[in-house]
Order: structure tokens, then C-alpha cells, then sequence
């Protein structure tokens, strides 16, 4: 089964660091570029981070660029996000997501998402 | 960034009626290089996580039913629910996929009526 597992998510400070993970599995993971999307709680979808699949290319949106960071360990199916500085704006449930079709490009609808790992930003 | 607007922000339509969702972007989503425009369609349920139901603005995704439907071109969307059941009560949300930052719509929820 094609599935993906988020996970790390928790209670942290403002000004604090989180790293989530996106565990992958059923898929030929390095093939297909990967993507972190947010929801706060009651609000809509807002994309935050994407991966092509060799990892040689990555975007952020302007929220984020400079505190988050995305990565991918091929050798394990894994999907990272690395989140620094947090503030309370970034409370919000994180999903991973991949893409609908093998390839080298970021430029395709999510096909594959997971469940979310809720990340709270609170003193 | 690409803005995207829907229209209504919320909906209800009687069982077996049809519901019709607008969506419009900034900046037109058809891409030169492939003559296809960069729209999906994702419907969420209540503590679930988004589903693709249409991609490339009219492809629907495997094993979605065909009462879901998307049409449009350029900045101009529309996803169609031809008979409304029960279990699509949801919000559903376009999305660009045409450049990052990636950029979905406000959300526009169904319910009954």
C-alpha cells in the first residue's frame, strides 16, 4: 500500500526548533518529488515547502524561507522538514504529500498525503 | 504568488442536485510547454487529510466518481458535483501547481439542504 507517515510534530516554544519526519513506503520513494503542506486550525491548506526527488531542487513559500529547511534521505524513504524560529503563526497540522507522477519535476497535483502531525507554538 | 479565489465560500444543495464550485486564479494556469492547465481539485472531509479529485483541471483521479467533474482553461475554473450524495459534504479547494510558491483557494464548504 502507497502510504506516508508523518511524525515529530509536538508543544514548543516561540523562538524554538522542531524537525518533522515523513516516513514512506509502497513507492518507489526517490523517484517522486515530495512536498510539506500546512493547515492551521480552522483555516485552509497553505503549501510551505517542496523536494524533487533527486533533492537538488527545493522551494519554500515566503512565510518560511529562512527558518525552515526541507531534506530527504532517499536511502531510508524519508522526508524531512527542519523548523527553526518558530512562531505562534506556524501552529498548525503538517502534511506530508507526494506527487501524482514519477519524473524530475515539482509541478504536478498531490496525490499521496498523510494523516498530519500537529505542531504547536505556545509559551 | 499566484493568488486563487472560490466562489461561493459556502453551498447547499439538496441531495441528488447539483453543485457547482468557481474557482479563478491570477495569473493563467496554462502552461506553454505541455498545453495544460496547472489546476487540481481536492475535496476534505472532517479530521481527514485533502483528497485529488481532479487534476490538469479536468482529469479526474482514479477511483473518484464520475459525478465529480472540473472544466475550464486559462484563470477561469469550475469542479461540478452532477448529483450531490450524502458522504460529499466536505470543503473542497483548488490549487496551482503552475509555480511556487503552490497556492490553494480559500475553500468553499458543501453542505445539505
Amino acid at each position: 500500500e502507497v502510504q506516508v507517515l508523518e511524525s515529530g510534530g509536538g508543544l514548543v516554544q516561540p523562538g524554538g526548533s522542531l524537525r518533522l519526519s515523513c516516513a514512506s513506503s509502497g513507492f518507489s520513494f526517490s523517484n517522486y518529488a515530495m512536498n510539506w503542506v500546512r493547515q492551521a486550525p480552522g483555516k485552509g491548506l497553505e503549501w510551505v515547502s517542496g523536494i524533487t526527488g533527486s533533492g537538488a531542487t527545493l522551494n519554500y513559500a515566503g512565510s518560511v524561507k529562512g527558518r525552515f529547511t526541507i531534506s530527504r534521505d532517499n536511502s531510508k524513504n524519508m522526508l524531512y522538514l527542519q523548523m527553526n524560529r518558530l512562531r505562534a503563526e506556524d501552529t498548525a497540522v503538517y502534511h506530508c504529500a507526494r506527487v501524482r507522477s514519477s519524473g524530475i519535476s515539482l509541478l504536478d497535483a498531490f496525490e499521496i498525503w498523510g494523516q498530519g502531525t500537529m505542531v504547536t507554538v505556545s509559551s | 504568488d499566484i493568488v486563487m479565489t472560490q466562489s461561493p465560500e459556502s453551498l447547499a444543495v439538496s441531495l441528488g442536485e447539483r453543485a457547482t464550485i468557481n474557482c479563478k486564479s491570477g495569473h493563467s494556469l496554462l502552461y506553454s510547454s505541455n498545453n495544460k492547465n496547472h489546476l487540481a481539485w481536492y475535496q476534505q472531509k472532517p479530521g481527514q487529510p485533502p483528497k485529488l479529485l481532479i487534476y490538469w483541471a479536468s482529469t479526474r483521479e482514479s477511483g473518484v466518481p464520475d459525478r465529480f467533474s472540473g472544466s475550464g482553461s486559462g484563470t477561469d475554473f469550475t469542479l461540478t458535483i452532477s448529483s450531490l450524495q450524502a458522504e460529499d459534504v466536505a470543503v473542497y479547494y483548488c490549487q496551482q501547481y503552475l509555480s511556487t510558491p503552490f497556492t490553494f483557494g480559500p475553500g468553499t464548504k458543501v453542505h445539505i439542504k
